[in-house]
């Protein structure tokens, strides 16, 4: 079965230097988002992206963050220049175009990458 | 806004047990609600989507209720085994120009041997 999927699986980065997490979404998906979870709280919604523009943004998605289709395949979360407070775990996912089902298309997530920042 | 709440944080069960899990959700006007699993240090596995039209969707030994009017939805898991043992969340998708998903803090569940 087609997955999305994450590198790297663990980043270590220091403080106030810039980050790059990548993701390769499922081929034929046109919608996708980023997600962070902190350890031992929720997951919560960055940004969703369709069209080559971002379609909706959280307030945590602030101006140090961007997103980036650079090519048919890959899809990237950059945050400028790290803090303390973006230590968490990066989820990036897919979902199917929007058809006749309306809205009832599965986000599929990939495994995540762990950012740790020093 | 939309606050999604699952109760038990922790649940702990021997093998063989049935067992359900429960999301409330707070907005009612939502278009479906994922059910995923979470093993440690992974990701997110989606097992369930259902519908706001449904009431219930099953998959396996998973059947996942939705009773939309009330803001609340079950996951059901029959005949418990020990690789059950994980995270399970549940979100809420809320659709109307909103393409993200709500998650709440999930259930951790160990089946015990």
């Amino acid at each position: 079965e087609p997955e999305v999927t994450q590198t790297p699986s663990h980043q270590v980065t220091q403080m106030g230097q810039e980050v790059i997490l990548r993701c390769v979404p499922i081929s034929n998906h046109l919608y996708f988002y980023w997600y962070r979870q902190i350890l031992g709280q929720k997951v919560e919604f960055l940004v969703s992206f369709y069209n080559n523009e971002i379609s909706e943004k959280s307030e945590i998605f602030d101006d140090q963050f961007s997103v980036e289709r650079p090519d048919g395949s890959n899809f990237t979360l950059k945050i400028r220049s790290t803090k303390l407070e973006d230590s968490a775990m990066y989820f990036c996912a897919s979902s199917d175009p929007i058809t006749g089902q309306g809205y009832n298309q599965p986000q599929h997530f990939g495994d995540g990458t762990r950012l740790s920042i020093l | 806004k939309q606050e999604v709440t699952q109760i038990p944080a922790a649940l702990s069960v021997p093998e063989g047990e049935n067992l359900v899990l429960n999301c409330s959700f707070t907005d009612s006007a939502i278009y479906n609600l994922q059910w995923f699993r979470q093993d440690p240090g992974k990701g997110l596995t989606s097992l369930l989507l259902i519908q706001s039209s449904q009431r219930e969707q099953t998959s396996g030994r998973l059947n996942a209720s939705l009773d939309k009017s009330s803001g609340r939805s079950t996951l059901y898991i029959a005949a418990s085994q020990p690789g059950d043992s994980a995270t399970y969340l549940c979100a809420v998708f809320s659709g109307a120009g909103s393409y993200q998903l709500t998650f709440g803090k999930g259930t951790k569940l160990s089946v015990i041997p």
